[in-house]
């Protein structure tokens, strides 16, 4: 069963707009990441927010997370439309089992 | 340093038959995944490897066998396929499990099942 759960599932904005995705968990987690997936791709790892940060900045990507609320929110500035892509939130729920994916947002963006 | 090489990326079975996804990766990583995507599912961990000479289920291990040839290769066995194994198949592999590292992904084998 999947732990994290993304939001919106589809997403489509103009290119320039910035876009946001939420993420929500169920469980207490050592760690939260987000990954990217083209079309017909493997994924690809963007950032990763250790439980004990509120915020992290990558580029044009930002990471918010909020464990009281159990819940992460990536935000890309500036989109582009080469930032097509599903997203994906992995929690780590404990320290020895695998990442759990959630099922990702499908973000558009419009040239 | 090729990463991730996963091989076939396609393959079409008929309904019975048998095949061994095969995954390899060049990082001298610890742990190794195999995973399935379908439509609106999201990606589903069939087994893993947490180190060489380690395998444990993942949420959706029937049908499937695995085995972690050295500590460079994890192959993914379907003994007698089935419609519903019809998917895209991942393989990915980090350094270890605690803490959860980055994964590295494959390119993906597309599997039909006819």
């Amino acid at each position: 069963s999947q732990q994290g759960e993304e939001d919106p599932q589809a997403l489509s904005i103009q290119e320039g707009e910035n876009a946001t995705m939420n993420c929500s968990y169920k469980t207490s987690i050592n760690n939260l990441q987000w990954y990217r997936q083209n079309s017909g791709r493997g994924l690809v790892h963007l950032i990763l927010i250790r439980s004990n940060e509120r915020e992290k900045h990558s580029g044009r990507l930002r990471v918010t997370l909020d464990t009281s609320k159990k819940s992460s929110s990536l935000l890309i500035t500036a989109s582009r439309a080469a930032d097509t892509a599903s997203y994906f939130c992995a929690t780590d729920p404990s320290g020895n089992t695998p990442l759990v994916f959630g099922k990702g947002t499908r973000l558009s963006v419009i040239a | 340093n090729a990463g991730v090489t996963q091989t076939p990326k396609f393959q079409v079975l008929k309904t019975g038959q048998s095949m061994t996804l095969q995954c390899a990766q060049d990082m001298n990583h610890n742990s190794m995944y195999w995973y399935r995507q379908d439509p609106g599912m999201g990606l589903r961990l069939i087994y893993y490897s947490a180190s060489e000479g380690t395998t444990d289920k993942g949420e959706v291990p029937n049908g499937y066998n695995v085995s972690r040839l050295n500590k460079r290769e994890f192959s993914l066995r379907l003994e007698s396929a089935a419609p519903s194994q019809t998917s895209v198949y991942f393989c990915a592999s980090n350094m270890g499990l605690a803490p959860n590292y980055e994964q590295y992904f494959g390119p993906g084998t597309r599997l039909t099942v006819t």
